[in-house]
């Protein structure tokens, strides 16, 4: 089936480092990839909407220049944790849309960034 | 606006006993309803999801999900539990349909312990 590669799976860094996180499609084309982020014992919220060749959409309250996406091919979406600070640590996820005709979603596993 | 509330942020139960995770949602226009699961230390896979037809939905593992319309609940059961159910469990909802189709909203999620 389907597979949605996230790498990396886990990242400690030094607070105002910045920190980049791949998110692949291995088997299909993805028209659309989303960025999520999860707190401990909490949901996963939707930071972002990344398309193929256009700029990311962002949610509200999320900040566009300190999370940079970039989705430059349709198997690929980079998201970039800029200057990051230990607020910032938290399990991020991707999933992305195959574009085969049902729409399918697909997760990545998850990236665990610390910030120390 | 989308929302989604899960009752109950632990369940346990008894290897063998029914499961019953509860999932409210509320939705502007017809939902679209998924329940994920996570195992420790790796993302989200898709148990099951109702789009459209029959309100009853069966996924993997023997979980299925039955969505009322009257009640905006989409509770996930499994009639005899096993000790690998034991997992994070996510309710989400959807509202857009084609090439947004994977914008989800999620709840706060469900930690089943299932106990020998």
């Amino acid at each position: 089936g389907a597979v949605v590669s996230q790498h990396p799976s886990r990242v400690i860094c030094k607070s105002g480092t910045s920190v980049k996180i791949e998110c692949r499609s291995l088997d299909f084309q993805a028209t659309t990839m989303f960025w999520y982020r999860q707190f401990p014992k909490q949901s996963l919220m939707l930071m972002a909407t990344s398309n193929e060749g256009s700029k990311a959409t962002y949610e509200q309250g999320v900040e566009k220049d300190k999370f940079l996406i970039n989705h430059a091919s349709l198997t690929l979406s980079t998201l970039t944790v800029t200057s990051a600070h230990p607020e910032d640590s938290s399990f991020y996820i991707c999933s992305a849309i195959s574009r085969l005709g049902n729409e399918k979603l697909f997760f990545g596993s998850g990236t665990q960034l610390s910030v120390l | 606006a989308q929302s989604v509330t899960q009752l109950g942020s632990h369940v346990s139960v008894s290897e063998g006993a029914l499961v019953l995770l509860r999932c409210n949602y509320s939705s502007s226009v017809p939902p679209y309803l998924f329940w994920y699961v996570q195992y420790p230390n790796q993302g989200l896979q898709l148990l099951l999801k109702y789009t459209t037809g029959a309100t009853l939905v069966k996924g993997i593992n023997g979980f299925e999900a039955e969505f009322k319309k009257s009640e905006t609940s989409f509770h996930l059961t499994k009639p005899s539990a096993h000790m690998s159910d034991a997992a994070e469990y996510f309710c989400a909802v959807s509202d857009a349909r084609g090439s947004t189709l994977g914008r989800l909203y999620f709840g706060r999620g469900t930690q089943l312990t299932v106990w020998p």
